[in-house]
């Protein structure tokens, strides 16, 4: 069964400690992104990833760092830094960058007190 | 439920009746668009998409129109039913853009 999962579906902590979602997929797809949704806004890119050991930063980078060491996978970790971190992260993935339809996966629901 | 879309515009219609769904896109040289569908507390769902040398476009029940003049794409959703209540938001991409804008999304309620 092929698809993109999100782990875990709702997250907690305590402000002042990193945390780390996970993504993955089973597509085989070569790029990834993550994205941030708030409510009453469109998505907004947080990083892309094109290629293995490759990222790009989004328009939203700041607060966040990420890595790309597997095709299958995309962890993204929300640093201390992050001023604002609750939000619902999204996940996605496609077979290429422009011009190619993005599968999203369940999301996470992070929830910083 | 997931709190997303608490304060988007909301468009109501009666279940059975049409519905369409408007979206003003920014970029003149975006040139792929796509249609999502999101329902509360889960990952965006692919519709429909639409490459800038059409204007129509037709699926299961959905069609969806682009006016490059003005910039502007909808979703029309025909025979609305329960299950079509959701967030819709359109997604624009051009080849010389690495990734897509997303509009901020229309909440469909759809009335018994």
């Amino acid at each position: 069964d092929g698809g993109i999962t999100q782990s875990p579906k709702y997250l907690f902590r305590k402000e002042g400690q990193n945390v780390t979602l996970s993504c993955e997929q089973n597509l085989n797809h070569d790029a990834m992104y993550w994205y941030r949704q708030d409510p009453g806004q469109g998505l907004r890119l947080i990083y892309y990833s094109q290629i293995v050991n490759d990222f790009q930063k989004g328009d939203i980078a700041e607060g966040y760092s990420v890595s790309r060491e597997k095709k299958e996978s995309f962890p993204l970790t929300v640093t201390s830094a992050q001023k604002n971190p609750t939000a619902f992260y999204l996940c996605a993935s496609s077979p290429g960058t422009a011009s190619y339809e993005q599968y999203f996966g369940p999301g996470t629901r992070l929830t910083v007190t | 439920g997931e709190s997303v879309g608490l304060h988007l515009p909301t468009l109501s219609v009666q279940e059975g009746d049409n519905s369409i769904i408007n979206c003003a896109y920014s970029n003149s040289a975006s040139d792929y668009f796509i249609w999502y569908k999101q329902e509360s507390g889960k990952g965006p769902q692919f519709i429909i998409d639409i490459r800038s040398n059409m204007d129509k476009r037709q699926g299961q029940r959905v069609t969806v129109l682009l006016n490059k003049t003005v910039k502007h794409l909808s979703l029309q959703i025909a025979a609305t039913q329960p299950g079509d209540s959701a967030v819709y938001f359109c997604a624009e991409n051009s080849n010389y853009g690495q990734n897509f804008v997303f509009g901020p999304g229309t909440r469909l309620s759809v009335l018994p």
